[in-house]
């Protein structure tokens, strides 16, 4: 079937260290999946950081980066330099091209950033 | 930026009562959406909702449940009876021009639903 999978529930990362948060997907019945990072900060509601419709094509978002691989089957989520204001679950999600409405989701990862 | 505004943010009821979710939408979005999400577990796609219709429903979205958006205001959701296993954190969801475009969702915080 088709599923997201993030691997870690929580990464704590230094201020000013980099950060990878790893999502690979599965799109068995979806030919063209449109991949997505969406973000919940502290007492807000979820919102897009970034997303990408084509593969091989990157998106950027806040000085967060990701890169939509075909062959890996991945959309690992990038910083080169985190803040303590970063602090947040990140979503990894897919959908079918055309089709923003029945998101898949990964289970989320929370990204704590000590100052 | 827009925000989408649900009501309450926590909700304790007894099993077999009925229980009303309320979303206040961004004011001109005309598609909405409700997703669910159980402890531990991915949130799920539940159903859409455009021009007073239900466009599409998925599994999870059982006959004890109802969608509404009476004269324009809030978007309901309604489960009647409610059963232990829809103890859930319910997310709602509008956009403007909904699903045949890559548009962004914008999300309420969530209801968490408790049922005894």
């Amino acid at each position: 079937g088709d599923s997201v999978t993030q691997t870690e529930g929580q990464v704590t990362v230094s201020e000013s260290k980099s950060l990878i948060i790893n999502c690979t997907y599965s799109a068995t019945s979806i030919a063209y999946p449109n991949l997505f990072w969406y973000v919940r900060y502290p007492g807000e509601g979820l919102q897009l950081l970034l997303k990408v419709i084509t593969a091989g094509q990157k998106g950027s978002s806040r000085g967060f980066e990701a890169t939509y691989n075909k062959e890996t089957t991945s959309f690992h989520l990038q910083k080169a330099s985190v803040q303590e204001s970063d602090s947040a679950v990140y979503y990894c999600a897919l959908t079918d091209v055309g089709d923003n409405s029945k998101l898949i989701w990964g289970l989320g990862t929370s990204l704590v950033v000590n100052p | 930026g827009p925000k989408v505004l649900q009501i309450p943010s926590h909700q304790i009821i007894d099993m077999g009562q009925m229980v009303t979710l309320n979303c206040d939408p961004v004011s001109n979005h005309l598609y909405f959406y409700w997703y669910k999400q159980i402890l531990g577990q991915q949130m799920e796609f539940l159903v859409n909702f455009y021009n007073g219709k239900v466009m599409e429903k998925s599994k999870l979205f059982k006959d004890q449940f109802s969608v509404e958006r009476p004269d324009g205001s809030y978007f309901t959701l309604k489960i009647q009876p409610t059963a232990l296993e829809d103890s859930a954190v319910y997310f709602c969801a509008s956009s403007q021009t909904g699903v045949i475009s890559n548009e962004r969702l914008f999300f309420g915080h969530g209801t968490k639903l408790s049922v005894l």
